[in-house]
């Protein structure tokens, strides 16, 4: 039972256009978000968060989106480059459980960017 | 600020054997947790450990235990191994305990179960 789902194993997308990363919750109690980005034989570095009490956060070139009512939250990259090209993961937690219960990650959307 | 290191990077063990994997958490770090990460899924969260204790657990069986030693470095240990335990096994540390802390990642320990 995939609690944190994301949708698109991959993508692709030209340099310079707007990517779009898409992610779905399924846990009421999840109260904070994160995406952490892959390369091959490198573990995960963050990139983004936001906690439940915000819709939107921005970081340069980077903006999460997060619609609690649709229990969805998506990652934006603009304008996308070729070192964007990683493996993007969606993370759940929930902060006011004392975060015992660690992070919960999606299976990853595969971004290839493409010149 | 030295980062998060694991070792081995890589190892092959035959079923039914036991596995220690090593990880020294980044500089002025004081929680550490591990999470399994199967081929084409998303790491998944075995334990946390806080203050050489363990701190929170994920749906992993016994055989999967743990230690953090008082320099915050921390030790997996798998007993009894399973073909299914083949995976990449990554060890994070944070400033915090609680969750909103970013976590820093090693590169992870690729096992192999034969």
């Amino acid at each position: 039972d995939q609690q944190v789902k994301q949708n698109s194993p991959s993508l692709s997308v030209q340099e310079g256009r707007i990517s779009i990363l898409n992610c779905d919750y399924t846990n009421s109690m999840f109260d904070y978000f994160l995406w952490y980005k892959k390369y091959p034989a490198e573990g995960p570095t963050f990139l983004i968060s936001i906690s439940s009490i915000k819709d939107k956060n921005e970081d340069g070139r980077f903006t999460v989106f997060l619609n609690k009512s649709a229990k969805h939250l998506s990652l934006h990259i603009v304008p996308s480059q070729p070192g964007d090209s990683a493996v993007y993961f969606c993370a759940a937690a929930c902060p006011s459980g004392g975060g015992a219960d660690g992070l919960t990650f999606g299976k990853g959307t595969h971004l290839i960017i493409q010149p | 600020e030295t980062g998060v290191t694991q070792s081995p990077t890589h190892l092959i063990k035959t079923r039914g054997q036991q596995v220690t994997l090593r990880c020294s958490s980044q500089s002025g770090h004081n929680t550490v947790s591990w999470y399994q990460q199967a081929l084409g899924q998303g790491p998944q969260f075995i334990f946390q450990y806080y203050r050489e204790e363990e701190n929170g657990r994920g749906n992993f069986p016994p055989r999967f235990s743990g230690l953090q030693f008082p320099n915050y470095s921390s030790e997996l240990n798998v007993n009894a191994l399973e073909l299914d335990d083949s995976a990449l096994y990554l060890c994070a540390s944070s400033r915090t305990l609680l969750s909103t802390g970013e976590l820093f990642f090693g590169e992870g320990s690729r096992l192999t179960v034969l």
